[in-house]
């Protein structure tokens, strides 16, 4: 069975610095998709970032960019330029490519930014 | 932020008490999803369907049932409500295509008394 695994409950930054979330996954699967998400405070749970592990290049989305190394098993989120808006609770998650169904989430790390 | 929709939003009712969660959304989504969520904790899926009159149970097991009679409502029913089903419930759909992106709604907090 796949597992997710989120080693940081809590991280703090401050405004305008450099974070980076943990996450490592395991799995006997060669083809699968991963995923960070955010759910910040009371509110909905959106789409941060995805890495489709066929592709060798790390994903960014503007701000945010990942680490993935297939062979470690591991997916970190770097999250530059912090903002107070970062702050939330983010899990990463993982699906099988061929016949997945729902995602695999880790435990999720909160997020906090302070000014 | 996503079509999806769910309500209510929160609701705090007594033991014994029927209830059912609502969740629609507006993207012509085949696959549909429900997640239970424990404060503080991560998601663990109870339900999904992959198109109308198709429903499975998830890896988490639930005493709730769902219906997919329509391809954008996918409702969650408790029928006789226990202060073991507190928890927050999250559903989500995807389109059933390529990287099958999961939309979430915003979720409804269920709390039993």
């Amino acid at each position: 069975a796949q597992t997710v695994t989120q080693s940081q409950p809590e991280m703090s930054v401050q405004e305008a610095e450099t974070v980076t979330l943990s996450c490592t996954y395991d799995t006997s699967e060669s083809d699968y998709y991963l995923f960070w998400y955010k759910q910040p405070p009371s509110r909905q749970m959106i789409l941060v970032i995805r890495q489709e592990a066929y592709k060798q290049q790390n994903a960014t989305e503007n701000r945010f960019s990942v680490n993935f190394q297939k062979a470690a098993k591991s997916f970190s989120l770097k999250i530059s330029d912090s903002q107070l808006g970062d702050a939330a609770m983010y899990f990463c998650a993982y699906r099988r490519r061929w016949g997945g169904t729902a995602l695999i989430f880790g435990k999720g790390t909160t997020l906090s930014v302070s000014s | 932020e996503a079509d999806i929709y769910q309500t209510p939003r929160y609701l705090v009712i007594g033991t014994g008490k029927k209830i059912t969660l609502e969740c629609s959304q507006t993207m012509g989504h085949d696959k549909m999803y429900w997640y239970q969520q424990d404060p503080g904790m991560e998601l663990h899926l109870i339900h999904y369907s992959y198109g109308v009159n198709s429903t499975e149970k998830g890896d988490l097991s639930s005493e709730s049932t769902v219906s997919r009679i329509r391809t954008e409502h996918f409702p969650l029913t408790l029928e006789s409500a226990r202060p073991s089903h507190t928890s927050q419930y999250l559903c989500a759909s995807t389109p059933g295509q390529g990287i099958d992106t999961q939309y979430f709604g915003p979720g409804t907090r269920l709390t039993v008394l």
